[in-house]
């Protein structure tokens, strides 16, 4: 079993729609990146979480330290916001990420 | 553009040979970091640097790759007797501070295949 387990794999939305991303992870973790990543490789940094909630344009992140879950939403949903959007976690002071798989996400219009 | 490169951004190479891959990070970051990523999957810690120390490696990370960071500046990742198990995407990533929560800023990635 992963450490890092994102659902769903793959998610087509209309544009418009109200879109969320789940990420669950079973270690302790110190810090929790949301990333999105563009065809061709480019990683970008969307949120780093330890606790609470963190809000960015159109994108809200949320983290459950006790339940060991965070979820990514994305508000009225646009055609550019097609990427894999990954879930990564810090281990305790190291400082290396471990990732989740990836969840696709594509936006029709 | 992260302001973290890459070189080359495309490598095809036979099996056997030998391959090194360079990456320049932020100038003012102290940790590198390298993943791999393949394909459908999310990327896999490789090996990291603060400053020219190398303080972690992956049991992903055969004797057949190395990684250096000599002056603390730029980095150089190399397989050598390279498989085709070594087809990938290698990224490179790095960030300024000494904690754990530190931004990493990723590079486009070298795409190597091994014929």
């Amino acid at each position: 079993k992963n450490e890092v387990e994102q659902s769903p794999q793959n998610l087509t939305a209309q544009e418009g729609e109200f879109i969320t991303i789940n990420c669950s992870y079973s270690v302790g973790i110190s810090a929790l990146h949301w990333m999105q990543q563009h065809p061709g490789g480019g990683i970008v940094s969307l949120f780093m979480l330890s606790s609470g909630k963190k809000k960015h344009g159109r994108l809200i992140a949320t983290i459950n330290i006790q339940e060991k879950h965070s979820s990514l939403h994305i508000t009225a949903s646009h055609p550019r916001d097609s990427a894999v959007y990954i879930c990564a976690v810090i281990r305790g002071s190291q400082g290396n990420l471990i990732f989740g798989k990836g969840t696709k996400l594509s936006v029709k219009p | 553009d992260t302001g973290v490169s890459q070189d080359p951004r495309h490598k095809i190479t036979k099996r056997g040979q030998n391959v090194t891959f360079r990456c320049d990070p932020i100038s003012e970051h102290n940790r590198l970091y390298w993943y791999r990523q393949t394909l459908g999957q999310g990327p896999e810690f490789l090996t990291y640097f603060q400053n020219e120390a190398q303080l972690e490696k992956s049991r992903l990370l055969s004797d057949r790759f190395s990684a250096e960071r000599p002056k603390g500046s730029f980095s150089t990742l190399e397989i050598q007797r390279t498989e085709q198990g070594d087809s990938a995407m290698y990224l490179c990533a790095s960030s300024f501070g000494a904690g754990s929560g530190d931004t990493q800023y990723f590079g486009p990635g070298t795409r190597l295949t091994v014929l």
